[in-house]
């Protein structure tokens, strides 16, 4: 079946500028997570979704970054007035369980960022 | 300090041979996952476990609650093999921390 599927992915864009980045989970899968990774960094977390829950917005850097997730499946995050600092490939994972931190989570390819 | 600590942070193997990768965290987990990332940033989930050990061809994976410790071990290790691995835990809440990864390359 399908797997995590995210878009665009490659965005280069100005710095200043907005970016919508997308994610579709695998169908059925009630959490979402968005992480970020740094060149040469390791892995962020950024934001979790759990089915209709409020999300877990602790891991966002600041409040630029936002992210939104409809009808329980897609989810888009958004950065407002990019900045260099932003550039990153940002990965979002979903995972089937509503115990999400008892499961394993399935990996899309990532949107690369570039902010010039 | 960071949470979660691996070592090496870069190995290289000759094929055919044992590896080991080690993890430490320093908060209270939930469980542990172990990740591989290939060239091209592609990220699989390898193992979750909370205790104990898990063995998926290959691969084994070991956890020490007590000791905060976590081992992941390739055997007869192939070039294929060569990637990022990845060790991240999952903290009370929804909260994720993630080392920094080890390199591995196998030479033919």
């Amino acid at each position: 079946g399908a797997g995590v599927s995210q878009s665009p992915s490659n965005k280069v864009t100005e710095k200043g500028k907005d970016v919508e980045l997308r994610c579709d989970p695998i169908s059925g899968h009630t959490a979402l997570y968005w992480y970020r990774q740094s060149l040469g960094q390791g892995l962020e977390f950024l934001i979790y979704f759990q089915g209709n829950s409020a999300p877990d917005k602790s891991g966002l850097p600041s409040d630029r970054f936002s992210a939104e997730r409809t009808g329980g499946s897609v989810s888009t995050l958004t950065i407002q007035r990019t900045q260099q600092e932003d550039s990153a490939v940002y990965l979002c994972a979903s995972s089937p369980s509503t115990t999400l931190r008892e499961t394993e989570q399935y990996f899309g390819p990532g949107t690369r960022l570039t902010v010039t | 300090k960071n949470e979660v600590e691996q070592s090496p942070q870069n190995l290289t193997a000759q094929e055919g041979e044992f590896i080991t990768i080690n993890c430490s965290y320093s908060v209270g987990i939930s469980a542990l996952h172990w990740l591989q990332q290939h060239p091209g940033g592609g990220i699989v989930s390898l193992f979750m476990l909370s205790s104990g050990k898990k063995k998926h061809g290959r691969l084994i994976a070991t956890i020490n609650i007590q000791e905060k410790h976590s081992s992941l071990h390739i055997t007869a290790s192939h070039p294929r093999d060569s990637a990022v691995y990845i060790c991240a835990v999952s903290h009370t809440g929804n909260q994720f921390y993630f080392g920094t990864g080890t390199s591995l390359t196998v030479i033919p």
